[in-house]
């Protein structure tokens, strides 16, 4: 099945230390979500993006949505511990079964203390 | 408070016995999904439903079988017919049309031994 290109696969960085990860599509979407996965539970939905273009905060993350409807980052700016966990980007479009979500591999972000 | 449960959160199976796992949501959504995670894989779907009664396969749907007799409820049987069982099994759930993301579970990690 269709799937997004995320990257990179995984992070291993110091607590304090900004973040940054992207995904990218060959197809258009009009809804980019972000989710966090802690260890052992299922995904919660971090940031929701609806317009390309739109720019959108939930603290110290920020989402983007990128301009040409194919591709979205996420940046978490002075990483701390609970940050660890795997962070999943998902595209989705309307109606039926395209409102299926499209899910990316998932990056691993690990910090150290 | 409304949210999809899923039962148990740990199961062990004896190679070739079926094991059937639970998912029970009251948000009202209509649209259930089943996800099978293993490390480094990112989130496979296994099979999904639109409606009551009506269910499609998803990317990796051997194996495995489900029902959806009631709006609530969408329970994953995996059969002696999966040769690698052993995952973490996530299930969500997704509104109306227009409504964004999904709702997931805590997951069920699948042990065969």
């Amino acid at each position: 099945g269709q799937q997004l290109n995320q990257s990179p696969q995984s992070m291993f960085i110091q607590e304090g230390e900004d973040v940054s990860m992207n995904c990218t599509s060959s197809s258009i979407f009009n809804t980019w979500l972000w989710y966090k996965q802690d260890p052992g539970e299922g995904p919660v939905l971090l940031i929701a993006l609806y317009k390309a273009g739109e720019l959108t905060s939930n603290g110290r993350l920020t989402a983007q949505f990128g301009i040409t409807r194919k591709d979205s980052f996420l940046n978490i700016s002075a990483s701390i511990p609970s940050d660890v966990g795997i962070y999943f980007c998902a595209g989705q479009n309307y109606g039926g079964s395209q409102g299926n979500l499209i899910f990316g591999k998932g990056t691993k972000l690990s910090v150290k203390p | 408070d409304g949210g999809i449960t899923q039962s148990p959160k740990y199961l062990f199976r004896k190679e070739g016995q079926n094991v059937t796992l639970s998912c029970e949501q009251n948000l009202n959504h209509d649209a259930m999904y089943w996800y099978r995670q293993d490390p480094g894989q990112g989130l496979r779907l296994i099979y999904y439903s639109q409606i009551v009664n009506d269910f499609q396969k998803g990317d990796i749907a051997e194996g495995y079988s489900v029902s959806r007799e009631k709006k609530e409820s969408f329970p994953l049987t995996v059969t002696s017919a999966q040769k690698n069982p052993t995952a973490f099994y996530l299930c969500a759930s997704r509104g109306d049309r227009g409504s964004y993301g999904y709702t997931f579970g805590s997951g069920t990690r699948l042990t065969v031994v």
